[in-house]
C-alpha cells in the first residue's frame, strides 16, 4: 500500500498569505496524485487532478505541481472561505489511498 | 454538475448488517466508475470499494474484504454498499462518489453528502 504523508498537520496563517502544503508517497506515483477540500460536515471537493490539472470551478489562486513521489499544493493568497483540511490523494495503486490531511487554520 | 444522494446508514449492533445506497442524478451514471469512501469521526479518508461502470472490475480495500460487498443498478441509476459482520471501527460517515481519470484508477470528482454508520451495542 502506497502511503501519503502530509505536511504540516496545521497550517496557521492570515487572509492574504501564500499556502504551501506538501505530500509525499511511499513510491513514485508519477502524476497520478489529486487534491481535495474538505470542510467541517461537508463531504471532500475536488480542487486538483493528476498533480496540476484544477478541476471545474476551482479557482486560480489554486495550484499543484510536483511528480514521482513528491507534490505541492499553493493557495497564492488565501481567501477566508479556504480555511479548511486538504488531503491529497493516489491513483496510481489500488489500493486508493489518501495522506492523512494538513488543516489550514487562521492564524 | 453531477448529485449523489445516500441513504441506508444508522445505528446497529456489532456483527449486524446494513446496506447503503446512493441515487445518482445528472450525469451518465451507467458510463460512470463509482466508489465509496468513508471517514471515521474526526478522522481522515479511507477509499473502501471501487466498481467499473458495467460491474467487470470490483475491488476492495483489505479492511472491508469478504464483508462488504458493492454493486450497482444502471437501470434505477443506483450504487449500493452491504455491509455484513459490522464492527466498531466500521463507525463512519460513508460517502459514494464518481471516479474518473484516464489510465489508472482514478479520483473523485462528484460526492454524496455522506451518510452516518454507527456500529455499536
Amino acid at each position: 500500500e502506497i502511503v501519503l504523508t502530509q505536511s504540516p498537520a496545521t497550517l496557521s496563517l492570515s487572509p492574504g498569505e501564500r499556502a504551501t502544503l506538501s505530500c509525499r508517497a511511499s513510491q513514485s506515483v508519477s502524476s497520478y496524485l489529486a487534491w481535495y477540500q474538505q470542510k467541517p460536515g461537508r463531504a471532500p471537493r475536488l480542487l486538483i487532478y493528476d498533480a496540476s490539472n484544477r478541476a471545474t470551478g476551482i479557482p486560480a489562486r489554486f495550484s499543484g505541481s510536483g511528480s514521482g513521489a513528491d507534490f505541492t499544493l499553493t493557495i497564492s493568497s488565501l481567501e477566508p472561505e479556504d480555511f479548511a483540511v486538504y488531503y491529497c490523494q493516489q491513483r496510481s495503486n489500488w489500493p486508493l489511498t489518501f495522506g492523512g490531511g494538513t488543516k489550514v487554520e487562521i492564524k | 454538475q453531477g448529485q449523489l444522494v445516500e441513504s441506508g446508514g444508522g445505528l446497529v449492533k456489532p456483527g449486524g448488517s446494513l446496506r447503503l445506497s446512493c441515487a445518482a442524478s445528472r450525469f451518465t451514471f451507467s458510463g460512470s466508475y463509482m466508489s465509496w469512501i468513508r471517514q471515521a469521526p474526526g478522522k481522515g479518508l479511507e477509499w473502501l470499494s471501487y466498481i467499473s461502470d458495467s460491474a467487470d472490475t470490483i475491488l476492495y480495500t483489505d479492511s472491508v474484504k469478504g464483508r462488504f460487498t458493492i454493486s450497482r443498478d444502471n437501470g434505477m441509476n443506483s450504487l449500493y454498499l452491504q455491509m455484513n459482520s459490522l464492527r466498531a471501527e466500521d463507525t463512519a460517515v460513508y460517502y459514494c462518489a464518481r471516479v474518473v481519470g484516464r489510465g489508472n484508477y482514478g479520483h473523485a470528482d462528484y460526492w454524496g453528502q455522506g451518510t452516518l454508520v454507527t456500529v455499536s451495542s
